[in-house]
């Protein structure tokens, strides 16, 4: 079975500039996960995506910051414009459901520097 | 509302010596308790999880952790330690009155010196 795929792996990019990541979950999982990891903390949760609605964007920065998970598969997480303070690595992971205690998968994220 | 506290950002030990890895968490209700393990330059892959029943739960590459509700702990050991285990890893803590919505600790970098 195919884990949780991301791209790109790097990114580089000049402040103000737009930027976007991909994710593709493991096939059959409704609930996808959008998290930013900064450097030497835990992953935080940006936004969760049940099928194709967005059900928890609370920690999601919408002045800047975009998501969209279209047919409920692939989804893509956009910055734009892109500040300083964004460099981190953005994870994405999936689960079946939003059930108790069920396992997040996580993809190899993508990490971005904001210059 | 929940919180991880993981003691001890860097831990070092020498290869073949045990690894003791804590996790205190708070939780107004039964948790689900997880440990992932993050190479570098890679995702996290989960080592092991406790939902219910057996408290001593085992995972994969020898980890095992232990649900004290007590303590509030679940603290990760490894009777041995080898080379290919150091890496970072997280605790992390759902409750279920909340779903899923996973909250992790800051990390613990392990380090293993032959």
């Amino acid at each position: 079975e195919a884990g949780v795929v991301q791209s790109p792996r790097y990114k580089i990019i000049e402040k103000k500039q737009p930027v976007a990541f991909w994710c593709n979950p493991i096939s059959g999982h409704n609930t996808l996960y959008w998290y930013r990891q900064n450097l030497g903390q835990g992953p935080e949760l940006l936004i969760r995506y049940e099928n194709e609605e967005a059900v928890d964007d609370s920690q999601l920065p919408k002045d800047r910051f975009s998501a969209e998970r279209l047919k409920g598969v692939d989804s893509t997480l956009k910055i734009q414009p892109a500040e300083l303070g964004d460099s981190a690595v953005y994870l994405c992971a999936s689960s079946r459901t939003w059930g108790n205690g069920e396992t997040q998968y996580f993809g190899p994220g993508t990490r971005l520097l904001v210059l | 509302a929940q919180s991880v506290t993981q003691l001890g950002s860097h831990v070092s030990v020498s290869e073949g010596a045990l690894v003791l890895l804590r996790c205190n968490y708070s939780s107004s209700v039964p948790p689900y308790l997880f440990w992932y393990v993050q190479y570098p330059n890679q995702g996290l892959q989960l080592l092991l999880k406790y939902t219910t029943g057996a408290t001593l739960v085992k995972g994969i590459n020898g980890f095992e952790a232990e649900f004290k509700k007590s303590e509030t702990s679940f603290h990760l050991t490894k009777p041995s330690a080898h080379m290919s285990d150091a890496a970072e890893y997280f605790c992390a803590v759902s409750e279920g009155n909340t779903g899923n919505q996973f909250y992790f600790g800051t990390g613990t970098s392990l380090t293993v010196i032959p």
